[in-house]
């Protein structure tokens, strides 16, 4: 089986630094990835954690913790391109990717 | 090339017409999937194919039948479908196995009437 929990909503002023953490149960775990999707766009890769420890690339990190079913991604020095919907993925066996419910992130200026 | 084609990119079909969706990558892709998105909802998996087979059916009806003729294509035939399929149809390519990012098309927009 499987579950994940994600806020469903974040708003956040430009500049600024914003944290989208995920929870989840899924059997055959092997990572967890990040994807980025704008309104009436197709969802974009942003990251994937298979080991426990924080990922950096650029303005974008992402963290897994495996013994807590745990994970977040952190996005710094907002722009306001950077409001999207943001997803969290794990990946399990049989190349699965399942999507979480979803955060709807809004940048104010 | 890391891109993924779908076609077409709107659809308009009745609850009694046959219509087909397709989905194409040249990036050596071994797993291909389709994925069902409503409006304001997040992308939910529809099919996996691995290598060409069949893996992972989510439960999805019979009125909604894939197809993976070879490794850069893949089909998903549409029949007798309810008002409530409208939707945007994702297609996605990627690596088989972990630590991979997947590929996602632009989408087909379907309207059922």
């Amino acid at each position: 089986g499987q579950s994940l929990e994600q806020p469903s909503e974040v708003t956040a002023v430009e500049g600024a630094i914003v944290q989208i953490n995920c929870t989840y149960q899924t059997s055959g775990f092997y990572g967890l990835s990040w994807y980025q999707q704008h309104d009436g766009g197709a969802p974009t890769f942003l990251s994937y954690n298979a080991l426990d420890g924080l990922e950096e690339t650029g303005r974008f990190s992402s963290f897994l913790s495996r013994s807590d079913s745990y994970g977040y991604l952190l996005l710094q020095e907002l722009q306001m391109k950077d409001s999207a919907s943001y997803f969290c993925a794990p990946y399990s066996s049989a190349s699965k990717i399942i999507f979480g419910s979803g955060t709807r992130l809004s940048i104010r200026p | 090339d890391t891109e993924v084609t779908q076609t077409p990119k709107h659809l308009v079909m009745g609850m009694t017409n046959k219509k087909s969706l397709k989905c194409e990558q040249h990036m050596g892709h071994r797993a291909m999937y389709w994925y069902k998105q409503k409006a304001k909802k997040p992308p939910e998996l529809m099919f996996v194919y691995s290598y060409e087979k069949l893996s992972i059916n989510e439960s999805v009806p019979s009125r909604f039948s894939p197809e993976c003729p070879n490794s850069s294509l893949l089909n998903l035939h549409l029949h007798a479908l309810q008002p409530e399929d409208s939707a945007l149809y994702l297609c996605a390519s990627s690596q088989v196995g972990g630590d991979t990012e997947a590929f996602f098309g632009q989408g087909t927009r379907l309207t059922v009437v």
